[in-house]
């Protein structure tokens, strides 16, 4: 099974400050037959069911700010919001989907400082 | 608008059964294939088991094989999980979620639309 290793397991940002996560898998999601890494995001709130955010590895679900940016390849992934606002308030999750099971990255719980 | 109503949590006894079912609308629900995806109290998203849209295919987790069955009636856009032999480890939260795709595979795995959870509670 494919491991999903998210650094840190904690973060606190200022408000308007930038917020970066990383994601590392134990080996590629490069998914040859679109050529696309199978790499998502999923924020979820406090008694909320998770969010889409990104999926193959860089792209915005619909209505999904653009303050949130992910980028990576391979291996290596990071999700990105360029200025913090209060309700990003939430646990990040990567999760890698190239293989059955899929596996969740541990969780980044993101707080204000 | 896409909907997922999970149902069907509750106590159970170490060593019971419990049924849990996930009402979908908004879409056409034989396109996709289903996940449940469980949560422990203050833990992290764990997959247990997926399949596909038309019901053929079938994925487990290895901490429920032999123990959990998925299933699906497309006639009634619900999907369905068979739990026995429950233990106090199984005890989550446990959400449906619409995967992305007809198959597990790739886009199958990944969830666009989560229903908001059923507590499953395995306690004496």
């Amino acid at each position: 099974d494919i491991v999903m290793t998210q650094s840190p397991d904690s973060l606190a940002v200022s408000l308007g400050e930038r917020a970066t996560i990383s994601c590392k898998s134990s080996q590629s999601v490069l998914y040859s037959s679109n050529n696309k890494n199978c790499l998502a995001w999923y924020q979820q709130k406090p008694g909320q069911p998770p969010k889409l955010l990104i999926y193959w590895a860089s792209t915005r679900e619909y209505g999904v700010p653009d303050r949130f940016s992910a980028s990576g390849s391979g291996t290596d992934f990071t999700l990105t919001i360029s200025s913090l606002q209060a309700e990003d308030v939430a646990v990040y999750y990567c999760q890698e989907y190239y293989s059955t099971p899929c596996s969740f990255g541990q969780g980044t719980k993101l707080e204000i400082k | 608008e896409v909907q997922l109503l999970e149902s069907g949590g509750g106590l159970v006894q170490p060593g019971g059964s419990l049924r849990l079912s996930c009402a979908a609308s908004g879409f056409t629900f034989t396109n996709y294939a289903m996940s449940w995806v469980r949560q422990a109290p203050g833990k992290g998203l764990e997959w247990v088991s997926a399949i596909s849209g038309s019901g053929d295919s079938t994925y487990y987790a290895d901490f429920v094989k032999g123990r959990f069955t998925i299933s699906r009636d497309n006639s009634k856009n619900t999907l369905y999980l068979q739990m026995k032999s429950l233990r106090a480890e199984d005890t989550a939260v446990y959400y449906c979620a619409k995967g992305a795709a007809v198959v597990v595979v790739a886009a199958g795995g990944l969830f666009d639309y989560w229903g908001q959870g059923t507590l499953v509670t395995v306690s004496s």
